[in-house]
């Protein structure tokens, strides 16, 4: 089975500077999904970021990078700029796609605070 | 379309009552996912359906859940004989394909 681990479970940024988020994964398998999603306290879970396994390119999207480090197993998540905005519990996730489903196991997540 | 929606937000029930959670998906959306998120957890996986059929149950899906989606549109997770442990954010979520995978703001259930 696999598993997902943030050994962060809090962390604090001023605005506009940098923080990075980790994440360590388990998985036997090679064809798999990572994720990073954002949950503000208005509950939705929004995606922030995707990297599909067999890409070797770091996936970015506007302020948001990850460093993905298959051998190692790790998915960390770089917040350039931080904004107020980003304030919420974010959770690393994995899906390993195939024919039945496509379920995610998430870490337990980091609650991430932005300071003005 | 407005997205996955999920009635109703809240929930408080008495030990041993049963409820009921419904989630409407993205119309287009063929495959349908309902998730547990205890406090202070990352959400866990119960239970996944494509179309009507029902695939895949997790072992957190004790005998007292049980899930439908009749004519592969809308879905209801009924809890028998709730329990305090029972408490938890239940999430719904919907793909056609994993890049437009999308939550609800899920239902909240308190039992006292």
């Amino acid at each position: 089975a696999q598993t997902v681990t943030q050994s962060q479970p809090e962390m604090s940024v001023q605005e506009a500077e940098t923080v990075t988020l980790s994440c360590t994964y388990d998985t036997s398998e090679n064809n798999y999904y990572l994720f990073w999603y954002k949950q503000p306290p208005s509950r939705q879970m929004i995606l922030v970021i995707r990297q599909e396994a067999y890409k070797q390119q770091n996936a970015t999207e506007n302020r948001f990078s990850v460093n993905f480090q298959k051998a190692a197993k790790s998915f960390s998540l770089k917040i350039s700029d931080s904004q107020l905005g980003d304030t919420a519990m974010y959770f690393c996730a994995f899906m390993k796609p195939d024919n039945y489903g496509q379920n995610f196991v998430f870490g337990p997540g980091t609650r991430l605070s932005v300071l003005p | 379309d407005t997205g996955v929606s999920q009635d109703p937000r809240h929930k408080i029930t008495k030990r041993g009552q049963n409820v009921t959670f419904r989630c409407d998906p993205i119309s287009e959306h063929n495959r349908l996912y309902w998730y547990r998120q205890t406090l202070g957890q990352g959400p866990e996986f119960l239970t996944y359906f494509q179309n009507e059929a029902q695939l895949e149950k997790s072992r957190l899906l004790s005998d007292r859940f049980s899930a439908e989606r009749p004519k592969g549109s809308f879905s209801t997770l009924e809890i028998q004989r709730t329990e305090q442990g029972d408490s938890a954010m239940y999430l719904c979520a919907s793909s056609l394909f994993i890049r437009d995978y999308t939550f609800g703001s899920g239902t909240r259930l308190t039992v006292v």
